[in-house]
């Protein structure tokens, strides 16, 4: 099974509020998890990366969730900003390969003002 | 920016006409990547090169071709297409296709068939 399924498929919070976007994936060799953040007429862009050997880690705002039990990851805006409005794309990948990438169907985030 | 530049920004085309997109990355990598964005849907990889050698090409229909005459420019070649290759078609570029490299992505190329 190559499929990441994400939910939800669209956002919308209040500013400063913790917007969170899950994803599910079904193959236990997945081991590289990214997320992209892509704004309109932009192409994706790399936001943050998590191995299952930990279970959280944060940059800046954004935090990745891992729960290699389950089998889901999910992403945390803390204190969500206006200029975070953007699609964000989970992904998987076997040994961080980019040749077997494997993203997920987007969460369209708005963050109201 | 001045990463990966793909152009034409956007495309329209007649079903029997033959256009190409260009992709061209400044950042010295040797990977490339040609995706198709589709509305609501994930990502599809289409074709991948490294060094300029075709590595993977997932069940892409012949009337899509690539080129990729050296490691900083990538072609898809366009002929006979259907309206349901209409999308958003994405270059990226990384440095090897080896681990933890991650993808830089250009702006897309939005692709309208008649």
């Amino acid at each position: 099974q190559q499929q990441v399924k994400q939910s939800p498929q669209s956002l919308i919070v209040q500013k400063g509020g913790i917007p969170i976007i899950n994803c599910a994936y079904e193959n236990t060799a997945f081991d590289y998890f990214p997320w992209y953040q892509q704004f309109p007429g932009k192409g994706p862009a790399l936001l943050i990366a998590i191995r299952p050997d930990v279970s959280e880690k944060k940059e800046g705002r954004f935090t990745i969730s891992f729960n290699k039990s389950a089998k889901q990851f999910s992403l945390h805006i803390m204190d969500s900003q206006p200029g975070d409005s953007a699609t964000y794309f989970c992904a998987a990948s076997i040994g961080g390969s980019a040749r077997q990438l494997t993203f997920g169907s987007g969460t369209q985030l708005t963050v109201l003002p | 920016e001045t990463g990966v530049t793909q152009t034409p920004r956007h495309l329209v085309m007649g079903m029997t006409n033959k256009k190409s997109l260009k992709c061209e990355q400044h950042l010295g990598h040797n990977a490339m990547y040609w995706y198709k964005q589709s509305a609501k849907k994930p990502l599809e990889l289409m074709f991948v090169y490294s060094l300029e050698e075709r590595v993977e090409n997932n069940s892409v229909p012949s009337r899509f071709s690539p080129e990729c005459p050296n490691s900083s420019h990538l072609f898809l070649h366009l002929h006979t297409l259907q309206p349901e290759d209409s999308a958003l078609y994405l270059c990226a570029s990384s440095q090897h296709l080896a681990s933890n490299q991650p993808q830089h992505f250009g702006d897309g190329t939005r692709l309208s068939i008649l």
